[in-house]
């Protein structure tokens, strides 16, 4: 059974500050892997999806890595905003629905 | 592309009650729909797996008599919570897949039940 874990579980940092934020999984045939984002009480937006067969994929100051192998994937995000304060969800897609770790709480201090 | 809808996004009842909760693809067809439940600062749980014009697959430990998914066409799925309980207050999501394209899932924007 796919388990998915995020680390670390909350984050406070000054903004400016460049930061990554680390997912694990432990079944590596995956078909991709996603990171979400979520605000206090919000739906998901997504953010980035890398298919198995990728090694990162960017938007703006988001890049995301996947090491299908390692089952290790970071979520890199660049000059961090006080916006930027929020859940981020990693999950991943395989042969059942997406499997979802239990988020990194992000807070980004003005 | 790709909109799913979810509604109502909030909504509260008396303990005893029936809630529906709606999840529409707006702009493709859903073949699969999928019900998470995600409780206060935790992750996202899948709930049950419904595919159109049949009975739903429910995660172990999700009562199917309190949780009743119907899956009626290719662009609704509703979700009953039956004699609602204060236990059943969270966050419920669902989400659908493009037919014929079976890893990507797109997320309703969810609804928040409580439970009084």
């Amino acid at each position: 059974k796919q388990e998915v874990t995020q680390i670390p579980a909350a984050l406070s940092v000054p903004e400016g500050e460049n930061l990554v934020l680390n997912c694990s999984f432990t079944d590596s045939a995956i078909y991709n892997l996603q990171w979400f984002r979520q605000d206090p009480g919000k739906g998901l937006t997504s953010l980035l999806l890398i298919q198995s067969s990728q090694r990162e994929q960017t938007s703006g100051r988001l890049n995301a890595s996947l090491d299908k192998s390692s089952g290790r994937s970071t979520l890199y995000i660049a000059a961090s905003q006080p916006g930027d304060s929020a859940t981020y969800l990693c999950a991943v897609a395989g042969n059942t629905p997406l499997v979802f770790g239990k988020g990194t709480r992000l807070s980004v201090i003005a | 592309g790709a909109v799913v809808s979810q509604h109502p996004s909030w909504v509260i009842c008396k303990s005893g009650t029936s809630v529906k909760i709606e999840c529409r693809s707006l702009d493709f067809q859903a073949t699969t729909m999928f019900w998470y439940r995600q409780f206060p600062k935790q992750s996202l749980m899948l709930m049950a797996t419904s595919n159109e014009g049949s009975k739903a697959t429910y995660e172990q430990g999700v009562e199917k008599d309190k949780f009743l998914i119907n899956h009626a066409s290719l662009t609704l799925s509703t979700l009953t919570v039956t004699s609602a309980h204060p236990e059943d207050s969270s966050f419920y999501i669902c989400s659908a897949r493009v037919a014929g394209v079976w890893n990507i899932q797109y997320f309703g924007a969810g609804t928040r039940l409580s439970v009084l």
